[in-house]
């Protein structure tokens, strides 16, 4: 099975500040990598698929990109409602598995 | 709109069996690759399995730790994804949310029901 390790498992930081999460793959994915956004209480929310794509309706603050084996999701000028859980997940092949999670609070 | 929506969770003791089930509508469901992922108390997202449309063999995949004991179907004339759960374990114990997976480039969940919870505990 495909494994994902994100980094870093959680992160502070202010409204405004730009930050950076890390997923690294044990294999290559050719882009079948997804990222997801997840409050307390509520549904996961896609963000990003095939790595760089923007899902409809997301803010152009989120932004995705792929080298190699390394996928990052970038999130620019920190909203209030942007402080959540964020989780990659691929879908190369069964089991669609997920990363671990990194949780994003305000400093 | 699209919605789903999860009905079926409860307690049930280890060794007991469970079925979920999820009801769609705002899309055609028989069209639609389904899925189900699951969050444990304080655990992260776990990915469940996934159910192909008929006319790409209905064929269904599983996660290792649910595979043997966990079946997904599909009633497209009911627009229903089930889940059925047997020989429990407590580490079952989770809110399960069912997801449509869309083609966008690559498989992906792009809805999600607002989820179940199963507690499996005597």
């Amino acid at each position: 099975d495909i494994q994902l390790t994100q980094s870093p498992s959680s992160l502070s930081a202010s409204v405004g500040d730009r930050v950076t999460i890390t997923c690294r793959a044990s294999q290559t994915l050719n882009s079948y990598l997804n990222w997801y956004q997840h409050k307390p209480g509520k549904a996961p929310k896609l963000l990003i698929y095939a790595a760089t794509f923007l899902q409809t309706g997301v803010p152009s603050r989120f932004s995705g990109r792929e080298s190699g084996t390394d996928f990052t999701l970038t999130i620019s000028n920190l909203q209030p409602e942007d402080f959540a859980t964020y989780y990659c997940q691929h879908s190369y092949s069964i089991p669609y598995t997920f990363g671990q999670g990194t949780k994003l609070d305000i400093k | 709109e699209v919605q789903l929506v999860e009905s079926g969770g409860g307690l049930v003791k280890p060794g007991g069996s469970l079925r979920l089930a999820c009801a769609a509508s705002g899309f055609t469901f028989s069209n639609s690759w389904m899925g189900w992922v699951r969050q444990a108390p304080g655990k992260g997202l776990e990915w469940v399995g996934r159910i192909k449309t008929k006319r790409d063999d209905g064929t269904a995949g599983y996660a290792a730790p649910v595979k043997g004991r966990f079946t997904i179907s599909r009633d497209d004339s009911k627009n229903t994804l089930y889940l059925q759960m047997n020989s429990l374990k407590t580490e079952d114990t989770a809110v399960y949310y069912c997801t449509t997976v869309v083609f966008a480039v690559v498989p992906a969940c792009d809805y999600w029901g607002p989820g179940t919870l199963v507690t499996v505990s005597s």
